[in-house]
């Protein structure tokens, strides 16, 4: 099994919901990465978890909010969104932060926020 | 910060060669990364280099000098279905932080 799985694949929200998006991956990596991608642009690093702690926070607004429950999950809580946060989220895992090895993603969560 | 050059867009002739530079910092360096992204897509994996040489896989082959900061990727026998954005991206050790260049935009034309 070499799949991230995102929940859900397109997402619509009003700038005064809480709403979270979902990451799985059963590959037993233990780094797992949030990116944000516009409309032509490359991916944009968010967070990295590493064993399950935040390692790495790019400056991002507080209201994106990652939680890693376990070895194999990622969240991204979402509240109080701006329609310019309106992106491709992509999750991705790879067997460690900083180890040589390929980073798988997700498919992604489509997000509007209207 | 770990500035990625990569051109923004090429076209290339259906079965022809195209190959697509990528320059990076050095400082932290622990591999590179590339990938294809379709429009609308997640990136898929398409080769990895952390040591200096070429690295083959079929039609696509990808090459890096770590002491020039540089890597290509060369696409052999183009297809329509090459067409898409490459993105170069590159590990550096401070974390694990996988970070992407701008993406080139391949226009493969009949």
């Amino acid at each position: 099994d070499t799949e991230v799985t995102q929940t859900p694949k397109h997402l619509v929200m009003g700038m005064t919901n809480k709403k979270s998006l979902k990451c799985e991956q059963h590959m037993g990596h233990r780094a797992m990465y949030w990116y944000k991608q516009k409309a032509k642009k490359p991916p944009e690093l968010m967070f990295v978890y590493s064993y399950e702690k935040l390692s790495i926070n790019e400056s991002v607004p507080s209201r994106f909010s990652p939680e890693c429950p376990n070895s194999s999950l990622l969240n991204l809580h979402l509240h109080a969104l701006q329609p310019e946060d309106s992106a491709l989220y992509l999750c991705a895992s790879s067997q460690g932060a900083g180890v040589n090895t390929e980073a798988f993603f997700g498919q992604g969560t489509r997000l509007t926020v209207v | 910060g770990q500035n990625i050059d990569q051109p923004t867009e090429m076209t290339a002739t259906e079965g022809a060669i195209v190959q697509i530079n990528c320059t990076y910092q050095t400082s932290g360096f622990n591999g590179l990364f590339w990938y294809q992204q379709h429009a609308g897509e997640a990136p898929t994996f398409l080769s990895y280099n952390v040591l200096d040489g070429l690295e083959e896989k079929g039609r696509f082959s990808s090459f890096l000098s770590r002491s020039k900061g540089y890597s290509y990727l060369l696409l052999k026998e183009l297809q329509m279905k090459d067409s898409a954005s490459y993105l170069c991206a590159a590990f550096y050790n401070q974390g694990g932080k996988l970070i992407f260049g701008q993406g080139t935009e391949l226009s493969v034309k009949p």
